[in-house]
């Protein structure tokens, strides 16, 4: 069975702080690995594609890479706008989130 | 623009039916295939549904299979999800995203904002 493993579950930060969320998977997925951005009663935001596509309009401190099962998403520079849950996605799984918060 | 609108969620009881939709606006809408996402509360998303653009192949997630279906009017730009045999486990914000790519190898690059279903007695 494929399996994703998103960690940390939850990470606390400042505003200027450069975070980095990881996502594994169980098997290689060369580089279909996908980020999104979620807050509650919005839409989730779609972020990276093909694990390091910065998609049109997310700004340039978001950034994506990896290839086969290990994969991570680096924000620089954490602006207010930035606090919200993050989700990896490969095919019908995706991630278990992470909820980067305000420390 | 490019939008999709979730409707229909609301407080059911175990057992019952419920008939989700999603209108979309502002693209060709019978071009791309469609997803149902949902997030439990205090849960993460989880895919529930995808279909084709013609619905002529449909996918379940093994929790919902058997007992939801999707299906779509290309006519009217609406995406549904029937509901049936409902438990306190469905209870989550229905999302649904239009996807984007082949197979397994897709992303969704517009989401709904989501409508609330909760089961409960």
């Amino acid at each position: 069975d494929f399996q994703m493993t998103q960690s940390p579950s939850t990470l606390s930060a400042s505003v200027g702080d450069r975070v980095t969320i990881r996502c594994r998977t169980s098997q290689s997925i060369s580089s279909w690995l996908v980020w999104y951005q979620h807050k509650p009663g919005r839409a989730p935001k779609l972020l990276i594609t093909k694990a390091s596509m910065l998609e049109s309009g997310v700004p340039s401190r978001f950034s994506g890479s990896g290839s086969g099962t290990d994969f991570t998403l680096t924000i620089t520079s954490l602006q207010p706008d930035d606090f919200a849950t993050y989700y990896c996605q490969y095919s019908d799984t995706f991630g278990q989130g992470t909820k980067l918060e305000i420390k | 623009e490019v939008k999709l609108m979730e409707s229909g969620g609301t407080l059911v009881q175990p057992g019952e039916s419920l008939r989700l939709s999603c209108t979309a606006s502002g693209f060709t809408f019978y071009n791309y295939d469609m997803n149902w996402v949902r997030q439990a509360p205090g849960q993460g998303l989880e895919w529930v549904s995808a279909t084709d653009p013609g619905a002529s192949s449909t996918f379940y997630a093994g929790s919902v299979r058997g007992r939801f279906a999707i299906s779509r009017d290309n006519s009217r730009s609406i995406l549904f999800l029937q509901m049936n045999s409902l438990r306190a486990e469905d209870t989550a914000v229905y999302y649904c995203a239009r996807r984007i790519g082949y197979s397994r190898t897709y992303h969704m690059d517009v989401w709904g904002k989501g409508t609330t279903v909760t089961v409960s007695s």
